[in-house]
């Protein structure tokens, strides 16, 4: 089963602007990770927020993590065309922590 | 650093053949594996998980099976297709951080 769901499952906004997605999820988590998929291929791993952390930057990207809602967003500024992909939240992954995906946001950026 | 491989990139199989997927681990020993499938437009499934030789959980039923003969090496079978069975499938290893394959692009004719 799915632990994290995410939405809206598809975004589509102007070049330049600012895109959000929101990810959550069932049970307590050590941490979060964001992934990129670029049509249908290989995931690139973007952000990983620790369950101690609130946020965290890395260039254009911004995560927040709310462990009291079970919740995260992922915030992408300034958006590109080359931002076009979706975005997978993932919990687990580590030690024994089975990795598990959300359903994912389909994010276009009309140029 | 770890990676691995795993092919064919795209495959196109006609109902009823049999299906063997394998990936390849390398640069690191005893990681968890993890077969995920995607239909088109879809999230990623949980198909199956492994912690070691010959363990492997299913997570969903369905038409496929997996196994682990070596500990750097985890297959994907099935005896014969569905067109269900289309989809975009991943090899995930997780040691510490996890990492993917390339994936394979599965077209069930």
């Amino acid at each position: 089963s799915q632990q994290g769901e995410e939405d809206p499952q598809a975004l589509s906004i102007q070049e330049g602007e600012n895109a959000t997605m929101n990810c959550s999820y069932k049970t307590s988590i050590n941490n979060l990770q964001w992934y990129r998929q670029n049509s249908g291929r290989g995931l690139v791993h973007l952000i990983l927020i620790r369950s101690n952390e609130r946020e965290k930057h890395s260039g254009r990207l911004r995560v927040t993590l709310d462990t009291s809602k079970k919740s995260s967003s992922l915030l992408i500024t300034a958006s590109r065309a080359a931002d076009t992909a979706s975005y997978f939240c993932a919990t687990g992954g580590f030690g024994n922590e089975k990795l598990t995906f959300g359903t994912g946001t389909r994010l276009t950026i009309i140029p | 650093s770890q990676t691995i491989h795993q092919w064919p990139a795209t495959l196109v199989q006609p109902v009823g053949s049999p299906l063997s997927l394998e990936c390849t681990v390398e640069g690191t020993s005893n990681p968890n594996l993890y077969w995920y499938r995607q239909a088109a437009g879809r999230g990623l499934q949980l198909l199956f998980y492994s912690i070691g030789i010959d363990q492997i959980s299913s997570e969903v039923p369905q038409n496929l099976s997996a196994s682990r003969p070596q500990d750097r090496q985890f297959i994907l079978s099935s005896k014969k297709l569905l067109l269900s069975d289309s989809g975009f499938y991943l090899c995930v290893g997780q040691l510490g951080e996890a990492f993917f394959g390339q994936g394979t692009r599965l077209t069930v004719v």
